[in-house]
Order: C-alpha cells, then sequence, then structure tokens
C-alpha cells in the first residue's frame, strides 16, 4: 500500500528562522505526494503536490517541498516562519488502489514562537 | 472557503443511535471522499463515490454506510453508534485525477 510516515510529533521554530517538516514515503510506482495543513476546529487546506517534474515544489504562503527519490523523502520547507504558520500538517500520499484517495501521515504540529 | 459543505457542524448522541452526516461538493466535482479524523487513529479513508457509484472502500466499519445522490451530494450513515465513533468526519471532493482534494469544515460527532 501507498503510504507516508511523519517522524516529528511537533517541531518547534522561532519567528524568522527557516522551518522543515519531514516526509518520507513507501509507494510502488511514481509517487503523487502533498502536502496539506489544518488549522484549528478547521478542514485540511491543500498547501502542495509533487506529480512530476521539478524536485522543488512551490506552494502557498510561501512553503515549497523537496522531492528526494533517492531518500524517498518529500520535507515541507518554508524560508522565514511566521506564527501565523502554528499548525497541523499533513503529508499524504495517493492511493491508485484505494479510487485514488489520499492515504494521510499522522502529522505534525508546528509551533511557531515570537 | 474550499467550496465543500458539510452539515451538521457539531452533533452529540448517545451509543447505539444512528446519524447521518451530510456533503455538498464543490460545483462540478463528481468524486467524493468521506474521511474520519480521531486523536488515536488519524485520518482514515472511508469511503469514495463518483458520479452516483460507490467507487473505492477504505477502511470503512460495516455499520457505516454513504451514498452519493443524482445532486451529487453525499451523505455518510452512521448506526449503532459507540463511544469509538466519536470523532471528526470530513467530506472531501475533487473534479478529475490531478489529486488534490478540497475538503469541508468536517463534522464533529460526539457520543455519550
Amino acid at each position: 500500500a501507498q503510504s507516508v510516515a511523519q517522524p516529528e510529533d511537533q517541531v518547534n521554530v522561532a519567528e524568522g528562522n527557516p522551518l522543515t517538516v519531514k516526509c518520507t514515503y513507501s509507494v510502488s510506482g511514481n509517487p503523487y505526494l502533498f502536502w496539506y495543513v489544518q488549522y484549528p476546529n478547521r478542514g485540511l487546506q491543500f498547501l502542495l503536490k509533487y506529480i512530476t517534474g521539478d524536485n522543488l515544489v512551490k506552494g502557498s504562503y510561501g512553503f515549497e517541498a523537496e522531492f528526494n527519490k533517492s531518500q524517498t523523502s518529500f520535507h515541507l520547507k518554508k524560508p522565514s516562519a511566521l506564527v501565523s504558520d502554528s499548525a497541523l500538517y499533513f503529508c499524504a500520499v495517493r492511493d491508485p488502489n484505494s479510487g485514488y484517495a489520499l492515504n494521510f501521515g499522522k502529522g505534525t504540529s508546528l509551533l511557531v514562537t515570537p | 472557503d474550499s467550496g465543500v459543505t458539510q452539515t451538521p457542524k457539531h452533533l452529540i448522541t448517545a451509543t447505539g443511535q444512528r446519524v447521518t452526516l451530510r456533503c455538498s461538493p464543490r460545483s462540478g466535482d463528481l468524486s467524493v471522499y468521506w474521511y474520519q479524523q480521531s486523536l488515536d487513529q488519524g485520518l482514515q479513508f472511508l469511503i469514495q463515490y463518483y458520479n452516483g457509484e460507490e467507487r473505492a472502500k477504505g477502511n470503512i466499519l460495516e455499520r457505516f454506510s454513504a451514498q452519493q445522490f443524482p445532486d451529487l451530494h453525499s451523505e455518510l450513515n452512521l448506526s449503532s453508534l459507540e463511544l469509538g465513533d466519536s470523532a471528526l468526519y470530513f467530506c472531501a471532493s475533487t473534479a478529475g485525477n490531478t489529486g488534490e482534494l478540497f475538503f469541508g469544515e468536517g463534522s464533529r460527532l460526539t457520543v455519550l
């Protein structure tokens, strides 16, 4: 089955510093990878996706992600964190065996402190 | 605003009862997915419908069922509710196979 893993339950970073939220994947075939963000009591919002092409994918709110095939990773990054970036971040992989549903990681809570 | 509407936002009920959650997808989206989010299980895919027909099943219990109507709205039916069914239930829709799903705000179910 297509799956992703997020090894960190929580990431803490100071405002203005770069942030990285880690994700590794396990798939058969070419991966379709996604990042979503969830603010408290809200639904998930799409940030970015990798299907093919450049390994560096740019998304919403200044976020980007780097696809690394050799390390089977798809880490989410932002050069300068904002307090308003504090939220729950989910990595996901599309599963063609489940109607192209997304299989999500367990999520990483990002806390950006002033 | 994702364009996906879910009702009710909150629901409190008792064990053994039955509830129905409703989802209206984005205009033009034919595909609807249902997910359950809980602290212990995370985000779990339950079931997908495409243009009125069931397309894929995930970790959906036999006590749960869903359907998609001709106007493309979908309903998730949860019966014989147990305490462990307390969770946030999300609906998501998409137009095609590009991948990204658009999520509603969710329905929070509390079973007492």
